[in-house]
């Protein structure tokens, strides 16, 4: 089945430390996202890809990190300067190159700090 | 920046009755799209309605439009328990190339359906 797969499904952080959050999509689809999600809100967008070897900033990108060196894979990296970690972190894709399209989630992953 | 803004936040009905939810936006728009979230899950895409649309059907939900009035509704008819859920409107604006790359997401409506 086609999908998007995140994980880890629980991630702990320790002080001054980098994580990565891993995002893999079988949907050939081009464009890929990274969202954040904290209790009771919305979604913000963190960074954004419509391409392999090509991301742009969204809202709320200080303190991330991304690469998109295949299709299929758009890592998160959460470095030791984003100060408020703690979230819920939601992968998308969508066909790029056009408009109206949807978005297809994975499950994302639960970042807490230790 | 959200710029979708839901209305109720909550709603709370019995199983059998009709769910509406409210979505507000700003600025113009390519198109408007429903998502659900289950708690602690992904979202889900529901429906996307475009900006020259004014209605649009899927099974037992229907989207209304109204540019004029920056506003669209979500009506889920005929409520079932499985329907608990977040729902979030999303409006998608061009970037560069006409692509709605972005989606600006709204805080979303928590629906519960008692059985």
């Amino acid at each position: 089945d086609g999908g998007i797969t995140q994980s880890p499904k629980y991630l702990f952080r320790k002080e001054g430390q980098n994580v990565t959050l891993s995002c893999e999509q079988n949907l050939n689809h081009d464009a890929m996202y990274w969202y954040r999600q904290d209790p009771g809100q919305g979604l913000r967008l963190i960074y954004y890809s419509q391409i392999v070897n090509d991301f742009q900033k969204g809202d709320i990108a200080e303190g991330y990190s991304v690469s998109r060196e295949k299709k299929e894979s758009f890592p998160l990296t959460v470095t030791s300067a984003q100060k408020n970690p703690t979230a819920f972190y939601l992968c998308a894709s969508s066909q790029g190159a056009s408009r109206n399209q949807p978005q297809h989630f994975g499950d994302g992953t639960r970042l807490s700090i230790l | 920046s959200q710029q979708g803004e839901e209305d109720p936040q909550a709603l709370s009905i019995q199983e059998g009755e009709n769910a509406t939810m409210n979505c507000s936006y700003k600025t113009s728009i390519n198109n408007l799209q429903w998502y659900r979230q289950n708690s602690g899950r992904g979202l889900v895409h529901l429906i996307l309605i475009r900006s020259n649309e004014r209605e649009k059907h899927s099974g037992r939900l229907r989207v209304t439009l109204d540019t004029s009035k920056k506003s669209s509704s979500l009506l889920i008819t005929a409520s079932r328990a499985a329907d608990t859920a977040s729902y979030f409107c999303a409006t998608g604006s061009g970037g560069s190339g006409g692509s709605n790359y972005k989606l600006t997401f709204g805080k979303g409506t928590l629906l519960t359906v008692n059985p």
